[in-house]
Order: C-alpha cells, then sequence, then structure tokens
C-alpha cells in the first residue's frame, strides 16, 4: 500500500479562494482524520470519519470549513472562503481502529493564504 | 475533553546522552498513549506506544513510561545521534480521538 495520499503538497491561493484539499486513506482503514498543524496551536484535530460518516466536527473552526467522504478511498476538506490566518500544513490520517490504533498520517498539504 | 500538556518546548543535548520528554493528561479514561516523531518538513511517525496495562515499554535506544496514577508520561532517548533530531508529540487516548500535546523540538548536538 502506498499509505496515505494527499493532493496538492503545497496550494498558494489569495485570500477569497476556495480551496480543496483531497485525501486517499490507507486500504481497510475504517476512520479518517483531518488535522490542521501550525506553530501556535500545534496539532488540531479538525473532524473525522467512521466508514465514511462525518462522526465529530467539533474542531472545524466556522463554517468556512466543510469535509466530505464520498465513499471509503476519498475524502476532500474545503475551505470557502479562504483567509490569511487558515495558512497552516493540514494533514490527513486513517487508522484501523478510533482511539487505540495507530494513525498514519499523509505527507501533509502546506496551505498559504495571501 | 483530554487534555495534555507536553515539557519541555525545546531541549537541546549533545550526541551521547539521554533525553527525556514529560506529558501530563487530564482524562482518567486514557488508556492509550503513543508518541510521535515528526522530522523537519515530514509528517508525523509513530515511534512507539503504551496501553494503560502497561508501566514501562522498551524499544532499542528508546523507552517509554506511564504514571496513571499521577497521569503522566514520559519518552526517554538513550546514546541520542543527530539524526534523532525531530519535534516529538506525545498523545492520549480513551475510546474517542487523539489528543496531542504541542510538541518538543529536540536538537542533537554532534
Amino acid at each position: 500500500d502506498a499509505g496515505v495520499i494527499q493532493s496538492p503538497r503545497h496550494e498558494v491561493t489569495e485570500m477569497g479562494q476556495e480551496v480543496t484539499l483531497r485525501c486517499k486513506p490507507i486500504s481497510g482503514h475504517d476512520y479518517l482524520f483531518w488535522y490542521r498543524q501550525t506553530m501556535m496551536r500545534g496539532l488540531e484535530l479538525l473532524i473525522y470519519f467512521n466508514n465514511n460518516v462525518p462522526i465529530d466536527d467539533s474542531g472545524m473552526p466556522e463554517d468556512r470549513f466543510s469535509a466530505k467522504m464520498p465513499n471509503a478511498s476519498f475524502s476532500t476538506l474545503k475551505i470557502q472562503p479562504s483567509e490569511p490566518r487558515d495558512s497552516a500544513v493540514y494533514f490527513c490520517a486513517s487508522s484501523f481502529g478510533q482511539g487505540s490504533d495507530e494513525q498514519f498520517f499523509g505527507p501533509g498539504t502546506r496551505l498559504t493564504v495571501l | 475533553g483530554e487534555n495534555v500538556e507536553q515539557h519541555p518546548s525545546t531541549l537541546s543535548v549533545q550526541e551521547g546522552d539521554s533525553a527525556v520528554i514529560k506529558c501530563t493528561y487530564s482524562d482518567s479514561a486514557s488508556n492509550y498513549f503513543p508518541w510521535y516523531k515528526q522530522e523537519l518538513g515530514k509528517r508525523p511517525q509513530l515511534i512507539i506506544d503504551i496501553r494503560s496495562n502497561v508501566g514501562e515499554k522498551k524499544d532499542q535506544r528508546i523507552a517509554v513510561t506511564l504514571n496513571k496514577t499521577a497521569k503522566h508520561f514520559s519518552l526517554h532517548i538513550t546514546e541520542t545521534q543527530p539524526e534523532d533530531s525531530a519535534v516529538y508529540f506525545c498523545a492520549a487516548s480513551g475510546y474517542s480521538t487523539l489528543t496531542f500535546g504541542k510538541g518538543t523540538m529536540l536538537l542533537v548536538s554532534p
């Protein structure tokens, strides 16, 4: 397995534009997590899915953020409209189980909003 | 919810020295405590984990200890090498998701 795949690896956009980040989890993993990493706030869980169903989105900072998982092999995180404070590295991770199973992280998407 | 505190935020050691990173957690129901290593520009990767029925676990130069009574756990790296330089994150989880500490930047000087 190639591991968790994310695209794009880097995204530079202007304030107000829509941004879509993509993730392909490891095959057979039932859980998918979206994290945001910044120097100030560290690794923050934004939302997670179980069997394609969103379970907890309490970490999503605002209504500008939305996430979907239309099938077991694909998820998107969308920011509309984007703002400079959204600049961060966004990681997708997947695991076989929930709390006590290893989470495998993707390479991340470095987002810069000008 | 769970709250994880990690110290120190930065740790500088000489090659060959030992390094210790400490974490405390708030939820007594937490029973899984992984440690992740993140090299510059890379993704976090699991290096060792411990579950609440175990007090200590070792893997070569790395060891983790857990004190459930005090609600703290620690990462110990012996005989540090320059390639150990990275950011280390502790995390805690019960039935729910992982909560991460803020990270410790470990710098190992040759």
